[in-house]
């Protein structure tokens, strides 16, 4: 079956703008994870969604990033006026229920300028 | 505070020699311990995982780890190793009462296998 998607596969932006990263988890699978990953360094938890629960936004690094989820399916992960330390790949993984294994999608690369 | 550690940057190995990636922990209740392996490029794919029992875990790719609750170890292992098993390794724990689900990730270890 299809794994979980995301898009865009990289982006480019110049600093101070507005960037969305979208995430696609595989169909069925109730939670959804963001994790950000720095250039040799290992993932960081950003954010989890689960069902209609109030999300975990306990890794998001500033109020510069937030996340949303439309009921169980996508969801989008906005950083407004990026800053050049914003530069990694955004992860997102999904599963089945809160403790199942995460399935991780290819990641987002983003660069700012 | 939960942790993980790999302690080995880079691990070079002769193509059909074993391997070994090394992964310790610390957590506070039982581990849920995890592998997974990322190839340029590419997103984190799933290898093998510990719940609870057996302490020598069977995964993808002919890969498995054990498990050792003394040592709070959780190594890679592998008898034979491919060229195409190089790759930026990564083990990860998660608590496991109930309310846990974030995954601590160790900062990886790259694996490059000499033909």
């Amino acid at each position: 079956g299809a794994g979980v998607s995301q898009s865009p596969s990289n982006k480019v932006t110049e600093k101070g703008k507005d960037v969305e990263l979208r995430c696609d988890p595989i169909s069925g699978h109730t939670a959804l994870y963001w994790y950000r990953q720095r250039l040799g360094q290992g993932l960081e938890f950003l954010i989890y969604f689960q069902g209609n629960s109030a999300p975990d936004k306990s890794g998001l690094p500033s109020d510069r990033f937030s996340a949303e989820r439309t009921g169980e399916s996508v969801s989008t992960l906005t950083i407004q006026r990026t800053q050049q330390e914003d530069s990694a790949v955004y992860l997102c993984a999904s599963s089945r229920a809160t403790q199942e294994t995460q399935y991780f999608g290819p990641g987002t690369r983003l660069l700012v300028l | 505070a939960q942790s993980v550690a790999q302690p080995e940057d880079q691990v070079n190995v002769a193509e059909g020699n074993p391997l070994t990636v090394k992964c310790t922990y610390s957590v506070s209740g039982n581990p849920y311990l995890f592998w997974y392996v990322q190839y340029p490029n590419r997103g984190l794919q799933f290898l093998l995982k510990y719940i609870t029992g057996d302490n020598l875990v069977k995964g993808s790719y002919g890969f498995e780890a054990e498990f050792n609750k003394s040592q709070t170890s959780f190594h890679l292992k592998k008898p034979s190793a491919l060229v195409s098993d190089s790759a930026l390794y990564f083990c990860a724990v998660r608590d496991g009462r109930d309310s846990s689900y974030k995954l601590i990730f160790g900062s990886g270890t790259r694996l490059l296998v000499r033909p």
